[in-house]
């Protein structure tokens, strides 16, 4: 079965560092997302991505977010400057063609900002 | 108003059970309808889709009520294996956003 694969699956930073969480979605999909979700609570949209560009996004997502797909096959993101709120659970979400079918979620990277 | 809505229980049931859970959504123009399952610390997975007509798998049975707006889950007899988040998602019309409801816990008793 195919599947989105998310790496590192584990990342613990110090406040004002910058990351970057890797996402290489299947190989045929469109639509790419990133959401997070803050342990115990929902899952939030952060990002939607297509035909290599930023579609919509949330309030969460400023300036110190951002996304990018530079080879085509991994799909990014990228927090500049960490804070101690970033840690969470960041799913990345893939969708095929027509974007009515099945969401693929990533297994997730989990990030832990000191 | 919160833009999908679940009782976030928890919901302790002895196996066996029968279990229901609501959802009820706040854009009239939403298109697409899932339930999703979340076991602790692991990402969501596709439980079942929801159509108009409501759809049955196995054990479960999703509708959908589009005059109210709201969504329904239903687990017969329930497994110990059942317990776990459910969640409820919901994607608009000419948007690709999907918004998640905070979930529902659902712990099945031996």
């Amino acid at each position: 079965e195919p599947e989105v694969t998310q790496t590192p699956s584990h990342q613990v930073t110090q406040m004002g560092q910058e990351v970057i969480l890797r996402c290489v979605p299947i190989s045929n999909h469109l639509y790419f997302y990133w959401y997070r979700q803050i342990l115990g609570q929902k899952v939030e949209f952060l990002v939607s991505f297509y035909n290599n560009e930023i579609s919509e996004k949330s309030e969460i997502f400023d300036d110190q977010f951002s996304v990018e797909r530079p080879d085509g096959s991994n799909f990014t993101l990228k927090i500049r400057s960490t804070k101690l709120e970033d840690s969470a659970m960041y799913f990345c979400v893939t969708v095929g063609q027509g974007n009515t079918g099945e969401l693929f979620f990533g297994e997730g990277s989990r990030l832990t900002v000191l | 108003r919160k833009e999908v809505e679940q009782d976030p229980g928890p919901f302790n049931v002895p196996e066996g059970a029968t279990v229901a859970f609501n959802c009820t959504y706040s854009n009239s123009a939403s298109q697409s309808f899932f339930w999703y399952r979340q076991d602790c610390r692991k990402e969501p997975k596709l439980l079942m889709s929801v159509y108009s007509s409501g759809n049955e798998d196995g054990r479960f049975t999703a509708q959908l009520n589009r005059a109210s707006q709201y969504i329904s889950l239903l687990i017969r007899d329930s497994k110990l294996s059942d317990s776990a988040t459910y969640l409820c998602v919901v994607r608009d019309f000419g948007n690709e956003k999907l918004t998640f409801g905070t979930g529902t816990r659902l712990t099945i008793i031996p």
